[in-house]
């Protein structure tokens, strides 16, 4: 069965340092997204991203972060320089389509736990 | 604002007993509705969904449940428990198109022998 996959597992960086964290979608699917959840606390919608431009963020995502599909496969999101309160588990997803419907479900990666020191 | 509530943080029930657990949004048009699970070091898998139709859905490893429009509520329910069912369970609500889902601060479940 087709999965998200992302890379790395788990990355530790120090404050101030860029992180690139990077997603694999299931091949056929258009719709990407990118969430995050610090620890005890619920997962929150950061971005999500179609035809190469982001269809919506939240007030979380500031200019600090960023989002980039660089080839046919992979989806990045990238955090410019770290804060201590980035420290989280931020999950990539991706969906086939937004028709309303079977097809419209988000599936998710296993998640980069990201540790800032 | 669409917001959900799950109002038990964790849940302790024997293997072979039946679950429950609550979920409860707020959303001001007909709700796109998600029960997910996350076990340990894993991902969010999805369990079910509810997008129209029979207010009755059913998932993936037994479970079920129910939405409620008069209650705002969709909760999770499975006859049997087994002690694999041992997770992190998070409801979700959407709208139309799947966009930006909120998910609510989830439900641990452990089973007990």
């Amino acid at each position: 069965e087709p999965e998200v996959t992302q890379t790395p597992s788990h990355q530790v960086t120090q404050m101030g340092q860029e992180v690139i964290l990077r997603c694999v979608p299931i091949s056929n699917h258009l719709y990407f997204y990118w969430y995050r959840q610090i620890l005890g606390q619920k997962v929150e919608f950061l971005v999500s991203f179609y035809n190469n431009e982001i269809s919506e963020k939240s007030e979380i995502f500031d200019d600090q972060f960023s989002v980039e599909r660089p080839d046919g496969s992979n989806f990045t999101l990238k955090i410019r320089s770290t804060k201590l309160e980035d420290s989280a588990m931020y999950f990539c997803a991706s969906t086939e389509s937004l028709a309303g419907g079977v097809t419209d479900t988000q599936y998710f990666g296993p998640g980069t736990r990201l540790t800032v020191l | 604002a669409q917001s959900v509530t799950q109002p038990d943080i964790h849940i302790t029930v024997s293997e072979g007993a039946s679950l429950e657990l609550r979920c409860n949004y707020s959303y001001g048009a007909t709700p796109y509705l998600f029960w997910y699970v996350q076990s340990p070091g894993q991902g969010l898998q999805l369990l079910l969904k509810y997008f129209s139709g029979d207010t009755l859905v059913q998932g993936i490893k037994g479970f079920e449940a129910e939405f409620k429009r008069s209650q705002s509520s969709f909760n999770l329910r499975k006859p049997s428990v087994h002690w694999s069912d041992a997770a992190e369970y998070f409801c979700a609500v959407g709208p139309f198109g799947n966009e930006k889902l909120t998910f609510g601060t989830g439900t641990r479940l452990t089973i007990i022998p």
